[in-house]
């Protein structure tokens, strides 16, 4: 089954800095891929998605970026801000059965300011 | 605010006891999906409702089982419960059968004591 490999585990970037946070997947047949950020005692919240035909999507300072021949994906924060602190997990879908998600063991990313 | 509601917030109880969590979905999705998050295990998929039918299982033990009802809502009952299950337990729902994109309830936090 698909496995999600996620890096770095923590990263701590000062105010008005990039975050990348990076992903690996095993499935070449997902197709699906969204970013979750979770703050602390609340659920994932989705915050940007992209799928296998696409290589790139922005919304506003959050972008991620897709190489379907390397299976890694990317997500990009620039310019944070000290709300950008929580856990972000990636996660992957296949497209046969159900779509459950597979889920990357998370970052914790801190913004320092 | 995803829309996804969960009851209860927080669940204390003993080994050997059941309990039953609870998911309503947002308005219009059809489909319910339960995650368990621990510390060692991550964010992993239980088992996924689509419309009252199941429609996929992932690693969920055999004490735990699911339903949902006519009105789109969900339970997940938790039995013989061991140390090993206090986790937090989220729900999802997604628009149709084979929805990729799920949007995530605020969870339900068990301790087994």
């Amino acid at each position: 089954g698909e496995n999600v490999e996620q890096h770095p585990s923590t990263l701590s970037v000062q105010e008005g800095d990039s975050a990348v946070i990076k992903c690996t997947y095993s499935d070449s047949a997902s197709n699906y891929f969204p970013w979750y950020k979770q703050e602390l005692g609340k659920g994932p919240q989705l915050i940007i998605d992209i799928r296998s035909n696409v290589g790139e999507k922005k919304d506003q300072r959050i972008a991620v970026t897709l190489n379907k021949t390397a299976k890694h994906f990317s997500l990009h924060i620039t310019e944070t801000q000290p709300e950008d602190s929580a856990v972000y997990f990636c996660a992957a879908s296949n497209p046969q059965g159900a779509q459950k998600l597979v889920f990357g063991q998370g970052t914790r990313l801190t913004i320092n300011p | 605010d995803s829309g996804v509601t969960q009851t209860p917030k927080h669940l204390i109880t003993a080994t050997g006891q059941r309990v039953t969590l609870r998911c309503s979905p947002r308005s219009g999705d059809l489909s319910v999906y339960w995650y368990q998050q621990s510390l060692d295990q991550g964010l992993q998929f239980l088992i996924q409702y689509y419309n009252g039918e199941e429609r996929a299982k992932g690693n969920i033990l055999e004490r735990f089982s699911a339903q949902q009802f006519p009105d789109l809502h969900s339970e997940l009952n938790l039995s013989s419960l061991e140390l090993g299950d206090s986790a937090l337990y989220f729900c999802a729902s997604g628009r149709g059968r084979a929805t990729d994109t799920q949007y995530f309830g605020p969870g339900t936090r068990l301790t087994v004591l």
